[in-house]
């Protein structure tokens, strides 16, 4: 089992749709999660971080953890073309500190 | 602030041949870590370092060795450079360990 596992796409969304990203980790004790989006040639930059429970919302971006479940997840609303990126699951482990990529998502936003 | 720089861009690099990939930061973060993304893949951790003068090893360090003399620099030495190492270089920093990540825009290698 990976230590974080996304599904690698694509994801295929219309413009305006919600597009539902999800990721699993091993590890129980996980503490900090963070969701990258990554444009084609380019370095990773941070969409969102969440550290407890629940959902967090940041404009069109909500984040919701499930410690539980081991599940974060990253929904993008009114999805536009500029959505169109790969999206990186991070995860800090509860030792240790090393942040553990997914392998990302591919979303692919048509007009 | 500049954030983190590296250098170079990009690099071809023959079999057995060796280099350094450089990173700094201006942001005077203690935590430095290098990655690497092989095409349609994740990042995956080669090495990192919590402060001047310590580092340790991530998920894949054979064939890379690092070191951390001053807080701004965290270079990437490649010894013996092979096929396998091809790949895009991320370097980065926080400055705490459950803070986000500050990218470098990445140097990518080619061995032949």
């Amino acid at each position: 089992q990976k230590e974080v596992e996304q599904n690698s796409g694509p994801l295929s969304v219309p413009e305006g749709a919600i597009a539902s990203l999800n990721c699993t980790y091993s590890d129980r004790g996980s503490q900090s999660f963070f969701w990258y989006r990554q444009y084609s040639g380019k370095s990773p930059e941070l969409i969102m971080s969440i550290y407890s429970n629940g959902d967090k919302e940041d404009g069109r971006f909500t984040a919701q953890l499930n410690k539980a479940s081991q599940y974060v997840s990253l929904l993008i609303r009114d999805s536009q073309p500029s959505d169109s990126a790969t999206y990186l699951c991070a995860v800090l482990k509860a030792a240790g500190n090393k942040l553990t990529f997914g392998g990302g998502t591919r979303v692919l936003v048509k007009p | 602030n500049a954030g983190v720089t590296q250098t170079p861009k990009f690099r071809i690099l023959k079999i057995g041949q060796s280099m350094t990939l450089q990173c700094t930061q201006d942001m005077n973060h203690n935590y430095m870590y290098w990655y690497r993304q092989d095409p349609g893949m994740g990042l995956k951790l080669i090495y990192y370092s919590v402060g001047a003068g310590i580092t340790d090893k991530g998920e894949v360090p054979n064939g890379y060795n690092v070191s951390r003399s001053t807080t701004e620099d965290f270079p990437l030495r490649l010894e013996l450079a092979a096929p396998s190492q091809t790949s895009v270089y991320f370097c980065a920093s926080t400055d705490s360990y459950n803070s986000p990540l500050h990218f470098g825009n990445g140097t990518r290698l080619t061995v032949t």
